[in-house]
């Protein structure tokens, strides 16, 4: 079964730091690029950041641009997050995906359940 | 960026009706483009990609057309396991954009 579980949320104060992993299991984890994405409290889902099947390629959203650092370990099949600065708006639920191909430019076909980052003081 | 517009933000259907769903994206974006189930408290389900191809294993029932910056997603017989927001998204240019979701319940 293809499978993706989040781990690393919490509460943590504006401006400390906060690191996301995801595990994946079920398929070639170094065969396709993966993504994080996040939905905000009562409101929609927002593309974050993605890194290619081989790390040659990571992108970001503005929003978290210069902040947040992706990742990925294929020898272990893990992904993170590195989330530093953190700001209330960055209060979320964070998604783990697999993107349908080696690319960022793809589709995301397979979820984690997500793992949720509160930033109050 | 490319901003990605839903029509409509919400809508009510009997069992067995056809609904539609349109996604409009400020520029063109070729076919790059995924449509996602979301219900409350489960993970986003991807249903349609590259604007028309339906993902493996999901119901018959859902499809998706359009190309450059229409892009239209239809449900041909309603069920009630179908209540959900739907969201759009594409990924022809970063930031890779959702539209605001469209919200489906049954009448």
């Amino acid at each position: 079964e293809v499978q993706l579980v989040e781990s690393g949320g919490g509460l943590v104060q504006p401006g400390r730091s906060l690191r996301l992993s995801c595990v994946a299991s079920g398929f070639t984890f170094g065969d396709y690029a993966m993504s994080w994405v996040r939905q905000t409290p009562g409101k929609g889902l927002e593309w974050v950041s993605s890194i290619s099947w081989n790390g040659g390629t990571i992108l970001y959203a503005g929003s978290v641009k210069g902040r947040f650092t992706i990742s990925r370990d294929n020898a272990k099949n893990s992904l993170s997050l590195q989330m530093n600065s953190l700001r209330p708006e960055d209060t979320a639920l964070y998604y783990c995906a697999k993107g349908g191909t080696t690319s960022c430019f793809s589709r995301l076909d397979v979820w984690g359940q997500g793992t949720t980052v509160i930033v109050s003081s | 960026d490319i901003q990605m517009t839903q029509s409509p933000s919400s809508l009510s259907a009997s069992v067995g009706d056809r609904i539609t769903i349109t996604c409009q994206a400020s520029q063109d974006i070729t076919k790059y483009l995924s449509w996602y189930q979301k219900k409350p408290g489960k993970a986003p389900k991807l249903l349609i990609y590259d604007g028309s191809n339906l993902e493996t294993g999901v119901p018959s029932r859902f499809s998706g057309s359009g190309s450059g910056s229409v892009f239209t997603f239809a449900i041909s017989s309603l069920q009630p396991e179908d209540v959900a927001t739907y969201y759009c998204q594409q990924y022809d240019s970063v930031p890779f954009t959702f539209g605001p979701g469209t919200t489906v319940n049954i009448k």
